[in-house]
């Protein structure tokens, strides 16, 4: 039984560049929540989605975040134009009710 | 809002012997979980264990025990026979319970590194 998984693992991008981050759920999981860890800090809740809809994004920065769970293959969070600021370990959690299961986290880097 | 504030940024223990690890939160809700995660080096978020909020019992993992008092919004965290592999980033959560199996966001604290000794 798989758990949940992320890709990729690292991701090194440029300032400007994009960056697409994919989370598939655990077997069976239709709820799928993106939280941003920056260094030295606890983890921040960004999107709630389920799939085909976004159910809360109140933690989605405005500008250049955007996630989707398409009904067929993994959600996508995708972060446009990328800062240094962006950089962060990216992790997704599949959820049954009650509670989360975490997956390994994308670490991605800015230079 | 709910918040979740973890007073230790840091701690220490020996191999084998027991620490606890403080969690408060604040809340309006009445029903909801709460749950302390373990985040070792490889930075993988693990889930330790978990409490239902309406529950009085407090829930057990093997070494790990909790420590519930819902009036005081306290949700401690004991360790018992702490082993190297402990040695982690401990963060308590709290989601609220939705109705009808819906689900919500995890609030985190800002965690404790607990360091386990030789």
């Amino acid at each position: 039984n798989a758990g949940v998984m992320q890709n990729p693992r690292h991701l090194v991008r440029r300032r400007g560049q994009e960056a697409r981050l994919r989370c598939s759920p655990m077997k069976g999981h239709s709820h799928v929540y993106w939280y941003r860890q920056l260094p030295e800090e606890g983890l921040k809740f960004m999107v709630y989605l389920q799939k085909e809809n976004i159910i809360d994004e109140s933690g989605m920065p405005k500008e250049r975040f955007s996630a989707e769970f398409p009904k067929e293959g993994p959600s996508i969070l995708r972060i446009q134009q990328v800062v240094r600021g962006d950089s962060a370990a990216y992790f997704c959690a599949s959820s049954p009710p009650g509670t989360q299961y975490f997956g390994p986290g994308t670490r991605l880097t800015v230079l | 809002a709910q918040t979740v504030t973890q007073s230790q940024p840091e701690m220490s223990v020996q191999e084998a012997e027991t620490v606890t690890l403080s969690c408060t939160y604040d809340t309006s809700e009445n029903n909801y979980y709460l749950f302390w995660y373990k985040q070792p080096p490889s930075r993988q978020m693990i889930l330790v264990i978990r409490q239902e909020a309406y529950k009085q019992q407090n829930a057990t993992e093997n070494r790990f025990s909790v420590n519930f008092q819902k009036a005081a919004k306290s949700f401690s965290l004991k360790i018992s026979d702490s082993q190297l592999g402990d040695t982690a980033m401990y963060f308590c959560a709290f989601m609220k319970h939705g109705s009808g199996g819906s689900n919500y966001k995890l609030t985190f604290g800002k965690g404790t590194l607990l360091t386990v000794n030789p």
